[in-house]
């Protein structure tokens, strides 16, 4: 059975920085692009990040490019998102994502940015 | 960017009933859209992939249709566990996009 879970998560002041993982089991990771998909507070879902399986193509939604880098460690089963100079509209549930139609999600890690 | 409007932004109706939500892209999208359902506090399940197909263990009252710029989920039979939001994604091309949603609730 595929699971996907997140950690990392927490409260952090704005301009700080964190570090997201998402730990893969029951299927190859290594054979599986992956994305970061967030969700602030009671809004909807927004894309932030794509990661090929071998991690040579990555994508960034405009409002993390230059700020958040996403990477993997497929030895480890894991996925990353480094997250900087964060910013209170940073704020929401971060979750990992396996594939462009997302066919399976972690139960995601709340991210909050305040003073 | 591809903007995905979904309408109506929220339905009211009864368990049995049929529910009809629709998703248009502002350019084609081919087939590339999936449709997603979220309850409060859990993460989005995927329901439909490639405009039509049913993912893995959703039960067959859940259909997709559609392909280039409209795209509509329907629910053929209201179950009490289907009340919950739901959100169309297009992965035609970067970035990807999610539409803003439709709330299903009860009437």
């Amino acid at each position: 059975e595929v699971h996907l879970v997140e950690s990392g998560g927490g409260l952090v002041q704005p301009g700080g920085s964190l570090r997201l993982s998402c730990a893969a089991s029951g299927f190859t990771f290594s054979n599986y692009n992956m994305n970061w998909v967030r969700q602030a507070p009671g809004k909807g879902l927004e894309w932030v990040s794509f990661i090929s399986n071998n991690g040579a193509t990555i994508y960034y939604a405009d409002s993390v490019k230059g700020r958040f880098t996403i990477s993997r460690d497929n030895a480890k089963n894991s996925l990353y998102l480094q997250m900087n100079s964060l910013r209170a509209e940073d704020t929401a549930v971060y979750y990992c994502a396996r594939l462009v139609n997302f066919d399976y999600w972690g139960q995601g890690t709340l991210v909050t940015v305040s003073s | 960017e591809i903007v995905l409007t979904q309408s109506p932004a929220t339905l009211s109706l009864s368990p049995g009933e049929r529910a009809t939500l629709s998703c248009r892209a502002s350019q084609s999208v081919s087939t590339f859209l999936a449709w997603y359902q979220q309850k409060p506090g859990q993460a989005p399940r995927l329901l439909i992939y490639d405009a039509s197909n049913r993912a893995t263990g959703i039960p067959a009252r859940f259909s997709g249709s559609g392909s280039g710029t409209d795209f509509t989920l329907t629910i053929s039979s209201l179950e009490p566990e289907d009340f919950a939001d739901y959100y169309c994604h297009h992965h035609s091309n970067w970035p990807l996009t999610f539409g803003g949603g439709t709330k299903v609730e009860i009437k």
